[in-house]
């Protein structure tokens, strides 16, 4: 199973929305709705921040949504605010009770 | 509140083998699954497996499958994550993270990362 594909780099001014990419394939976000993003920032663990594609834990702010089409699900940050910078990693089920992540973007707040 | 509480850092020779430990609290530990996850220097992150704390049942990452030992100890609410024949490139900071299923695996506690360092 390869990793999840994810653009190594984002940016984008304050106050602007940016999207991260998350492409796989019919065995993984193609064919669950069991994809998930976290947040980490440098010397930090993962934060989760979208499940079930869009779904938010409770505390995190509704800049955050998440959206799949196809093989592709998406991470909008909207309203960037420079705590927004950071690395956010997906994941998605695999079946076989497998979990893939994705290589991981580094979001840069201009 | 959930914490995930992990062992210190270690440092280890090639062919070595080190053991992680998760201490989780704040929650029913068998009630949740344990996921364990590296991150290697300036990478991103890697599944190696979970366990299922109730049943003892694993499940492991094909790459990690001959040299990836998952273990829990109910009576103290402890997970433990066993990794055997060290290479450098095993230097990395390793998770545990916990999941409600498989199936929909999601990580909403982490603890807070053991780095091990592989040298000679």
């Amino acid at each position: 199973q390869s990793a999840l594909t994810q653009p190594p780099s984002a940016s984008g001014s304050p106050g602007q929305s940016v999207t991260i990419s998350c492409t796989g394939t019919s065995s993984d976000v193609g064919g669950y709705n069991y994809v998930s993003w976290y947040q980490q920032h440098p010397g930090k663990a993962p934060k989760l921040m979208i499940y079930e594609v869009s779904k938010r834990p409770s505390g995190v702010p509704d800049r955050f949504s998440g959206s799949k089409s196809g093989n592709t699900a998406s991470l909008t940050v909207s309203g960037l605010q420079a705590e927004d910078e950071a690395d956010y990693y997906c994941t998605s089920y695999a079946g076989s009770n497998s979990v893939l992540f994705g290589g991981g973007t580094k979001l840069t707040v201009l | 509140q959930v914490q995930l509480v992990q062992s210190g850092a270690e440092v280890k020779k090639p062919g070595a083998s080190m053991k992680v430990s998760c201490k989780a609290s704040g929650y029913t530990f068998t009630g949740y699954y344990m996921y364990w996850v590296r991150q290697a220097p300036g990478q991103g992150l890697e599944w190696l497996g979970w366990i299922n704390p109730n049943s003892g049942d694993t499940n492991y990452a094909q790459k990690f499958q001959d040299w990836v030992t998952l273990t829990r100890d109910t009576s103290i609410s402890t997970a433990y994550m066993e990794l055997s024949r060290l290479k450098s490139d095993d230097t990395a900071v390793y998770y545990c993270a916990r999941a409600y299923t498989v199936t929909n695996p999601h990580f909403d506690y982490w603890g807070q990362g053991t780095l091990v360092t592989v040298s000679s």
